[in-house]
């Protein structure tokens, strides 16, 4: 098992541009959660996906920032205008359903993806 | 609502000294509580948990954590640092009743072990 991919690793844009971030879940794995990680609000959960739905996305910023599951497999994180305070690292978790399962509890976090706007 | 805190920002150590980073934390009812650790340029790794059962659970890396009812805190020790465990870590909870499955993580605390 691979883990969590997150892709690019590094992103490096200038204000006003298109970002897309990308995240392979592990296979089996039925939820899927972006969060953001800046050194003044710490971890902040952006929004999750059961079974690559939306479920709660009450913590994306602003209408700039969208996420899709199109399939099992992969999701996309895309900010669009993108500016310099949305600079951060961004992960991306996933966890299998039912809880219990093979004794899984938490989450396994991607790499993370490091965006700088400048 | 669920919530934890890490009320240090920081835990500076000797290298084989004992270490513990504190955590509290809010549920309604019984938690599930988590540590993870991050080192730098890196995604957060899953050290140890508490689900039910003794309240002394043993992770990773010989991290230990001891679940509190009473205080409502699960501290994270491990009884001789390595400088290897210089790292920053997350304690999170989980209200089990919640269908949601969400983690909610603490501030974090930066652990430097020096030499």
């Amino acid at each position: 098992d691979a883990g969590v991919i997150q892709s690019p690793r590094h992103e490096v844009t200038e204000m006003g541009q298109e970002v897309t971030l990308r995240c392979k879940p592990i296979s089996g794995h039925d939820y899927l959660f972006w969060y953001r990680q800046t050194m003044m609000r710490g971890l902040e959960l952006l929004i999750y996906f059961n079974n690559n739905v939306p479920i709660d996305d009450s913590g994306m910023p602003e209408d700039r920032f969208s996420a899709k599951m199109p399939n099992a497999s992969f999701s996309t994180l895309k900010i669009q205008p993108s500016e310099p305070r949305d600079s951060a690292v961004y992960f991306c978790a996933s966890r299998p359903l039912p809880e219990g399962r093979q004794g899984y509890y938490g989450y396994t976090f991607g790499s993370g993806t490091r965006l700088t706007v400048v | 609502a669920q919530s934890v805190a890490q009320p240090e920002d920081q835990v500076n150590v000797a290298e084989g000294n004992p270490l513990t980073v504190k955590c509290t934390y809010s549920v309604s009812g019984n938690p599930y509580l988590f540590w993870y650790v991050q080192y730098p340029n890196r995604g957060l790794q899953f050290l140890l948990k508490y689900i039910t059962g003794d309240n002394l659970v043993k992770g990773s890396y010989g991290f230990e954590a001891e679940f509190n009812k009473s205080q409502t805190s699960f501290h994270l020790k491990k009884p001789s640092a390595l400088v290897s465990d210089s790292a920053l870590y997350f304690c999170a909870v989980r209200d089990p009743r919640s269908n949601d499955y969400k983690l909610s993580f603490g501030a974090g605390t930066t652990v430097t072990v020096r030499a």
